[in-house]
């Protein structure tokens, strides 16, 4: 059975500084790779999503993630961090392109001014 | 931009009592699905529907759930006799394949007193 590890519940940055969130999976084949973030009140955005070719994903708000079939890890950067990201991010990862999702249980961020 | 929407965005009910959650997933997809997150927890998998009929359920998503899509453009969750553990947030997604995307609802908070 597929599932995904965030390790970090809750990690704190200033504005301006780097970002890395991270995201393990366990899954026999490549799997589909996402993170989302959800702010307050708000439902699940996609920020980007891995299905093959470049490791490399750029995604929406300028954050980027890699995979790393090595270290089963698909982390989540942003070089320099606004107060607007501060949200709680998943990563998710799916068997096929359309099927269910399983979900870390989240990252919670927050930026300090 | 299109977007899913849920309704209601919070709802009581007594245990044992049925409620159904709606939602309109975007106008021109064909996939649906429906997660739960109990406070605390992951985001779950509860089902997902394409073609009118039931594609995969986890093991939560047991006799007491149903999944309808009455009129082409609404797609319920039913849960005939609500427990205390039913008590979560609801989410809605749909996927069009264009882009292999699940878009999510804002969510439905279910408390069961």
């Amino acid at each position: 059975a597929q599932s995904v590890t965030q390790p970090d519940i809750h990690i704190t940055v200033s504005e301006g500084a780097s970002l890395e969130l991270r995201c393990n999976y366990s899954y026999g084949a490549t799997p589909y790779l996402f993170w989302y973030v959800q702010s307050p009140g708000q439902g699940l955005q996609l920020l980007l999503k891995y299905f093959s070719g470049d490791t490399l994903v750029q995604g929406i708000k300028g954050f980027e993630a890699e995979f790393k079939r090595s270290q089963s890890s698909f982390n989540l950067r942003k070089p320099s961090v606004h107060w607007s990201d501060a949200a709680e991010y998943f990563c998710a990862s799916g068997g096929t392109s359309y099927g269910k999702l399983t979900f870390g249980q989240g990252t919670i961020l927050t930026v300090h001014p | 931009e299109p977007e899913v929407t849920q309704t209601p965005s919070h709802q009581v009910t007594q245990m044992g009592q049925e409620v159904i959650l709606r939602c309109v997933p975007i106008s021109n997809h064909l996939y649906f699905y429906w997660y739960r997150q109990i406070l605390g927890q992951k985001v779950e998998f509860l089902v997902s529907f394409y073609n009118n009929e039931i594609s995969e359920k986890s093991e939560i998503f047991d006799d007491q759930f149903s999944v309808e899509r009455p009129d082409g453009s609404n797609f319920t969750l039913k849960i005939r006799s609500t427990k205390l553990e039913d008590s979560a947030m609801y989410f809605c997604a749909s996927l069009g394949t264009q882009i292999y995307e699940q878009y999510f609802g804002p969510g439905t908070r279910l408390t069961v007193t």
